[in-house]
């Protein structure tokens, strides 16, 4: 069965400064991974995904990820952080096969201090 | 990009009455929609998966009878939360796959607050 794991619940840094979000899955096969952001009482909110190819995935509002098959990992960063930029963070994975279900992980929330 | 609308965003209801939550695709049809749970502070839990013109998949542990999905056209699926209770508030998110998407892609509703008083 295909799982993620999301090491750090909460995550605080501070405004302009880089940011790394730590993501783990397992999954049989080649994955397909994605991250999504929740802002508070909203739905979710595709940053970025990964199918195929390039392991350096860009995504929206500044946002990349790298696939690396060897850590089984799939780590988000943005190299300055905005104030806005504060929410729950979510990566998942996602199967090939049936649905195509999609497995979240726990979720890291992100504070941005001044 | 593709767009999903839930109805309503919130709702408060009493205990024993039943609650409809509808999720639209709004400009792309879509074949398969799940619905998600959602306990405050905690990820996301699929439910059940919704394919049009059959019946849904519910996972492991969720009552079919309490959370009846209905998947009427390509652009609407419902969830009907029966008897609601206390323990039934939740938030409750829809997302649709988009055939033009990408594997396992899925673009996703804002959510429906549920309370049961």
């Amino acid at each position: 069965a295909q799982s993620v794991t999301q090491p750090d619940i909460h995550i605080t840094v501070s405004e302009g400064a880089s940011l790394e979000l730590r993501c783990n899955y397992s999954y049989g096969a080649t994955p397909y991974l994605f991250w999504y952001v929740q802002s508070p009482g909203q739905g979710l909110q595709l940053l970025l995904k990964y199918f195929s190819g390039d392991t350096l995935v860009q995504g929206i509002k500044g946002f990349e990820a790298e696939f690396k098959r060897s850590q089984s990992s799939f780590n988000l960063r943005k190299p300055s952080v905005h104030w806005s930029d504060a929410a729950e963070y979510f990566c998942a994975v996602g199967s090939s096969g049936g649905y195509q279900k999609v497995t979240f992980g726990t979720g890291t929330k992100l504070q941005v201090i001044p | 990009g593709a767009v999903v609308s839930q109805h309503p965003s919130w709702v408060i209801c009493k205990s024993g009455t039943s609650v409809k939550i509808e999720c639209r695709s709004l400009d792309f049809q879509a074949t398969t929609m799940f619905w998600y749970r959602q306990f405050p502070k905690q990820s996301l839990m699929l439910m059940a998966t919704s394919n049009e013109g059959s019946k849904a998949t519910y996972e492991q542990g969720v009552e079919k009878d309490k959370f009846l999905i209905n998947h009427a056209s390509l652009t609407l699926s419902t969830l009907t939360v029966t008897s609601a209770h206390p323990e039934d508030s939740s938030f409750y998110i829809c997302s649709a796959r988009d055939p033009a998407g990408g594997p396992g892609e899925q673009f996703f509703g804002p959510g429906t607050r549920l309370t049961v008083l």
